[in-house]
Protein backbone atom coordinates (compact mmCIF):
# COMPACT_ATOMS: atom_id res chain seq x y z
CA UNK A 1 0.00 0.00 0.00
CA UNK A 2 1.80 2.83 -1.13
CA UNK A 3 1.25 6.36 1.10
CA UNK A 4 1.96 9.12 -1.58
CA UNK A 5 2.37 7.69 -5.21
CA UNK A 6 3.29 9.30 -8.50
CA UNK A 7 2.97 8.18 -11.91
CA UNK A 8 5.32 8.55 -14.35
CA UNK A 9 8.15 7.42 -12.46
CA UNK A 10 10.46 8.74 -15.48
CA UNK A 11 9.54 11.09 -18.41
CA UNK A 12 11.72 11.83 -20.81
CA UNK A 13 10.49 14.58 -23.47
CA UNK A 14 11.47 17.31 -26.29
CA UNK A 15 11.47 20.63 -25.82
CA UNK A 16 8.52 22.87 -26.38
CA UNK A 17 6.36 19.92 -25.47
CA UNK A 18 3.72 19.61 -22.75
CA UNK A 19 3.48 16.92 -19.79
CA UNK A 20 1.58 16.35 -16.91
CA UNK A 21 2.31 14.51 -13.56
CA UNK A 22 -0.07 12.76 -11.19
CA UNK A 23 -0.23 12.32 -7.73
CA UNK A 24 -2.40 10.58 -5.37
CA UNK A 25 -2.17 9.93 -1.60
CA UNK A 26 -4.32 7.33 1.01
CA UNK A 27 -3.21 8.72 4.16
CA UNK A 28 -6.45 10.81 4.73
CA UNK A 29 -4.24 13.99 4.81
CA UNK A 30 -5.68 17.12 3.71
CA UNK A 31 -2.70 18.87 2.56
CA UNK A 32 -0.56 18.26 -0.57
CA UNK A 33 2.63 19.57 -2.25
CA UNK A 34 4.75 19.65 -5.11
CA UNK A 35 8.65 20.22 -4.64
CA UNK A 36 10.93 20.20 -7.46
CA UNK A 37 14.75 18.54 -6.58
CA UNK A 38 17.50 20.41 -8.61
CA UNK A 39 20.59 18.46 -10.07
CA UNK A 40 22.42 19.56 -6.79
CA UNK A 41 19.83 17.74 -4.45
CA UNK A 42 18.38 21.80 -3.60
CA UNK A 43 14.50 21.14 -2.75
CA UNK A 44 12.07 23.58 -3.47
CA UNK A 45 8.74 23.96 -2.98
CA UNK A 46 6.32 25.29 -5.87
CA UNK A 47 2.72 24.69 -4.93
CA UNK A 48 0.41 23.52 -1.90
CA UNK A 49 -3.04 22.84 -1.49
CA UNK A 50 -4.97 22.52 1.42
CA UNK A 51 -8.72 20.54 0.71
CA UNK A 52 -8.27 21.33 -2.82
CA UNK A 53 -8.02 25.02 -2.06
CA UNK A 54 -4.45 26.54 -3.43
CA UNK A 55 -2.76 27.82 -0.86
CA UNK A 56 1.03 27.98 -1.66
CA UNK A 57 2.43 29.33 -4.76
CA UNK A 58 6.16 30.41 -4.94
CA UNK A 59 7.60 31.92 -7.62
CA UNK A 60 6.81 28.89 -10.45
CA UNK A 61 6.95 29.81 -13.98
CA UNK A 62 3.19 30.20 -15.23
CA UNK A 63 4.15 27.24 -17.68
CA UNK A 64 3.37 25.14 -14.47
CA UNK A 65 -0.39 24.99 -13.72
CA UNK A 66 -1.69 22.24 -10.89
CA UNK A 67 -4.53 20.72 -10.14
CA UNK A 68 -6.53 19.35 -7.40
CA UNK A 69 -9.43 17.86 -8.25
CA UNK A 70 -9.69 16.01 -5.04
CA UNK A 71 -7.76 16.44 -1.62
CA UNK A 72 -6.62 13.12 -2.62
CA UNK A 73 -5.40 14.12 -5.70
CA UNK A 74 -2.84 17.08 -6.89
CA UNK A 75 -1.54 16.93 -10.18
CA UNK A 76 1.01 19.11 -12.22
CA UNK A 77 1.02 20.28 -15.64
CA UNK A 78 3.42 22.01 -17.73
CA UNK A 79 3.33 23.62 -20.89
CA UNK A 80 5.99 24.34 -23.61
CA UNK A 81 8.96 22.50 -21.20
CA UNK A 82 12.31 23.96 -21.36
CA UNK A 83 15.62 22.47 -20.74
CA UNK A 84 15.88 23.98 -17.47
CA UNK A 85 12.53 22.01 -16.31
CA UNK A 86 14.58 19.06 -15.67
CA UNK A 87 14.62 17.65 -12.46
CA UNK A 88 12.86 15.87 -9.59
CA UNK A 89 9.24 16.41 -8.76
CA UNK A 90 8.28 15.15 -5.52
CA UNK A 91 4.78 14.98 -4.41
CA UNK A 92 4.18 15.35 -0.69
CA UNK A 93 0.78 15.39 1.45
CA UNK A 94 0.65 16.20 5.14
CA UNK A 95 -2.25 16.64 7.30
CA UNK A 96 -2.99 20.40 8.84
CA UNK A 97 -3.39 20.18 12.65
CA UNK A 98 -3.15 22.52 15.28
CA UNK A 99 0.89 22.54 15.38
CA UNK A 100 3.41 21.33 12.33
CA UNK A 101 2.55 18.93 9.91
CA UNK A 102 4.81 16.11 8.70
CA UNK A 103 5.54 15.66 5.47
CA UNK A 104 5.03 12.29 3.41
CA UNK A 105 6.66 12.15 0.58
CA UNK A 106 6.24 10.51 -2.83
CA UNK A 107 9.21 8.38 -4.79
CA UNK A 108 9.90 11.35 -7.49
CA UNK A 109 9.24 11.84 -11.22
CA UNK A 110 12.25 12.19 -12.98
CA UNK A 111 11.61 14.78 -15.82
CA UNK A 112 14.32 14.80 -18.53
CA UNK A 113 14.01 17.64 -21.32
CA UNK A 114 15.73 16.77 -24.30
CA UNK B 1 13.87 35.08 6.75
CA UNK B 2 13.68 31.36 7.36
CA UNK B 3 16.54 30.03 6.34
CA UNK B 4 18.22 26.16 6.78
CA UNK B 5 21.93 25.94 6.33
CA UNK B 6 24.05 22.02 6.30
CA UNK B 7 27.46 23.47 6.24
CA UNK B 8 28.73 20.25 5.24
CA UNK B 9 28.31 18.65 1.31
CA UNK B 10 29.97 15.34 1.76
CA UNK B 11 31.08 13.45 4.71
CA UNK B 12 32.89 9.77 4.65
CA UNK B 13 32.77 8.02 7.46
CA UNK B 14 34.14 4.41 8.54
CA UNK B 15 31.73 1.49 9.20
CA UNK B 16 30.92 1.32 12.50
CA UNK B 17 32.52 4.66 13.26
CA UNK B 18 29.84 7.26 15.17
CA UNK B 19 28.72 10.05 12.96
CA UNK B 20 27.29 13.42 13.23
CA UNK B 21 25.58 15.88 10.75
CA UNK B 22 25.08 19.32 11.28
CA UNK B 23 21.81 21.72 10.86
CA UNK B 24 21.31 25.26 11.41
CA UNK B 25 18.33 27.27 11.01
CA UNK B 26 17.19 30.92 10.95
CA UNK B 27 13.65 31.19 12.26
CA UNK B 28 12.15 33.56 14.47
CA UNK B 29 10.19 31.53 16.90
CA UNK B 30 10.80 27.93 17.70
CA UNK B 31 10.63 26.16 14.68
CA UNK B 32 9.66 22.58 14.03
CA UNK B 33 12.65 20.81 12.87
CA UNK B 34 13.19 17.69 11.09
CA UNK B 35 15.23 15.52 9.43
CA UNK B 36 14.72 12.92 6.36
CA UNK B 37 17.07 10.48 4.67
CA UNK B 38 16.74 10.41 0.67
CA UNK B 39 18.22 6.60 -0.50
CA UNK B 40 19.52 7.27 -4.47
CA UNK B 41 16.00 7.18 -6.49
CA UNK B 42 13.94 7.38 -3.55
CA UNK B 43 11.53 9.81 -2.07
CA UNK B 44 12.26 11.69 1.55
CA UNK B 45 11.74 9.35 4.24
CA UNK B 46 11.39 10.95 7.98
CA UNK B 47 14.00 9.97 10.60
CA UNK B 48 12.80 12.30 13.40
CA UNK B 49 11.38 15.21 14.18
CA UNK B 50 11.08 17.87 16.95
CA UNK B 51 8.26 20.06 18.10
CA UNK B 52 8.58 20.55 21.74
CA UNK B 53 9.74 18.83 25.11
CA UNK B 54 12.86 16.67 25.28
CA UNK B 55 15.18 18.40 23.32
CA UNK B 56 17.05 15.08 22.78
CA UNK B 57 14.65 13.35 19.77
CA UNK B 58 14.99 10.17 19.24
CA UNK B 59 14.17 8.41 15.62
CA UNK B 60 14.21 5.33 13.37
CA UNK B 61 17.26 3.07 12.16
CA UNK B 62 18.97 4.26 15.78
CA UNK B 63 19.37 8.18 14.73
CA UNK B 64 18.82 10.54 17.55
CA UNK B 65 19.16 14.18 17.14
CA UNK B 66 19.46 17.52 19.48
CA UNK B 67 17.58 20.75 19.32
CA UNK B 68 20.02 23.75 21.23
CA UNK B 69 18.03 27.14 20.89
CA UNK B 70 21.11 28.47 21.99
CA UNK B 71 23.44 27.64 19.08
CA UNK B 72 19.86 27.22 16.61
CA UNK B 73 21.34 23.86 15.56
CA UNK B 74 19.52 20.53 15.23
CA UNK B 75 22.55 18.01 14.51
CA UNK B 76 22.04 14.83 13.79
CA UNK B 77 23.51 11.87 15.69
CA UNK B 78 24.43 7.82 15.52
CA UNK B 79 26.44 5.98 17.20
CA UNK B 80 27.68 3.20 15.16
CA UNK B 81 27.19 3.80 11.26
CA UNK B 82 26.06 1.05 8.97
CA UNK B 83 27.01 0.37 5.34
CA UNK B 84 22.82 0.79 4.74
CA UNK B 85 23.43 4.68 6.17
CA UNK B 86 24.79 5.98 3.01
CA UNK B 87 22.11 8.45 1.37
CA UNK B 88 21.64 12.23 1.63
CA UNK B 89 20.27 13.70 4.67
CA UNK B 90 18.02 16.72 4.44
CA UNK B 91 17.22 18.89 7.80
CA UNK B 92 13.86 20.73 7.78
CA UNK B 93 12.06 23.89 9.22
CA UNK B 94 8.73 23.60 9.41
CA UNK B 95 6.21 26.42 10.03
CA UNK B 96 3.39 27.00 12.30
CA UNK B 97 0.50 26.12 10.94
CA UNK B 98 1.29 27.67 7.47
CA UNK B 99 2.23 24.49 5.86
CA UNK B 100 5.67 25.44 4.52
CA UNK B 101 8.99 23.42 4.94
CA UNK B 102 12.26 24.78 4.29
CA UNK B 103 15.07 22.24 3.85
CA UNK B 104 18.51 22.54 4.07
CA UNK B 105 20.84 21.62 0.77
CA UNK B 106 21.28 18.04 2.30
CA UNK B 107 24.44 16.00 3.02
CA UNK B 108 25.77 13.24 1.04
CA UNK B 109 27.07 10.55 3.59
CA UNK B 110 29.59 7.77 2.18
CA UNK B 111 30.11 4.85 3.71
CA UNK B 112 33.80 3.01 3.90
CA UNK B 113 33.66 -1.05 4.42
Amino acid sequence: DTAVSQTPKYLVTQMGNDKSIKCEQNLGHDTMYWYKQDSKKFLKIMFSYNNKELIINETVPNRFSPKSPDKAHLNLHINSLELGDSAVYFCASSHRDTGANVLTFGAGSRLTVL
Amino acid sequence: AQSVTQPDIHITVSEGASLELRCNYSYGATPYLFWYVQSPGQGLQLLLKYFSGDTLVQGIKGFEAEFKRSQSSFNLRKPSVHWSDAAEYFCAVGLYNFNKFYFGSGTKLNVKP
